[in-house]
């Protein structure tokens, strides 16, 4: 049981909408990252949050946007949902973040939220 | 730009074997590399990760290498068990200033009782 848990676990929405993902991180971890991974891919990580500031994203556009609460807990905004949205979104706490060089950038993962974009 | 392979995509073995799973990325210059194992619908359990310090990292049966200079990463199975099934991921964390993480696209594995 890692701790981790993320909010809806299923969500369908259609192009256009906005959706909000929610994860709770597992205690005593302060940076939380969040992960797309489409059918049969690998994730793709879209940004990372460290004591409630974003410090590295990859190649995801504006429109993904998160936030970190005091709680270190987060959510991740999706505006204008696009067909190709629609994936496993993950989200990942740890202990330091991912460049700390340190045996505690090892990250636990979430069950995930599925969604569907019609 | 940081881009990961694993080989082969799917691995089908017997009960009892002993396996190896193949990872390899184009830029060297990585902070670590992690293996993941993911269950069907699932998330990710981390198993290993190695620092880019470190040449091996073990974990009970599972033992992983690294190679960085010739960006190459092994995931070693002793004596695999059905329950070994899933699929595993290797990821390495790399990048300046703006450091992200990356995956390969994971290798399937079976092992039939």
């Amino acid at each position: 049981e890692t701790g981790v848990t993320q909010s809806p676990t299923h969500l369908i929405k259609t192009r256009g909408q906005q959706v909000t993902l929610r994860c709770s991180s597992q205690s005593g971890h302060n940076t939380v990252s969040w992960y797309q991974q489409a059918l049969g891919q690998g994730p793709q990580f879209i940004f990372q949050y460290y004591r409630e500031e974003e410090n590295g994203r990859g190649n995801f556009p504006p429109r993904f946007s998160g936030l970190q609460f005091p709680n270190y807990s987060s959510e991740l905004n999706v505006n204008a949902l696009e067909l190709d949205d629609s994936a496993l979104y993950l989200c990942a706490s740890s202990q330091t973040p991912l460049f700390s060089g340190s045996s505690t950038d090892t990250q636990y993962f979430g069950p995930g939220t599925r969604l569907t974009v019609l | 730009k940081q881009e990961v392979t694993q080989i082969p995509a799917a691995l089908s073995v017997p009960e009892g074997e002993n396996l190896v799973l193949n990872c390899s990325f184009t830029d060297s210059a990585i902070y670590n590399l992690q293996w993941f194992r993911q269950d069907p619908g699932k998330g990710l359990t981390s198993l290993l990760l190695i620092q880019s310090s470190q040449r091996e990292q073990t974990s009970g049966r599972l033992n992983a290498s690294l190679d960085k200079s010739s960006g190459r990463s092994t995931l070693y199975i002793a004596a695999s068990q059905p329950g070994d099934s899933a699929t595993y991921l290797c990821a390495v964390l790399s990048g300046g200033s703006n450091y992200k993480l990356t995956f390969g696209k994971g290798t399937l594995l079976t092992v039939n009782p």
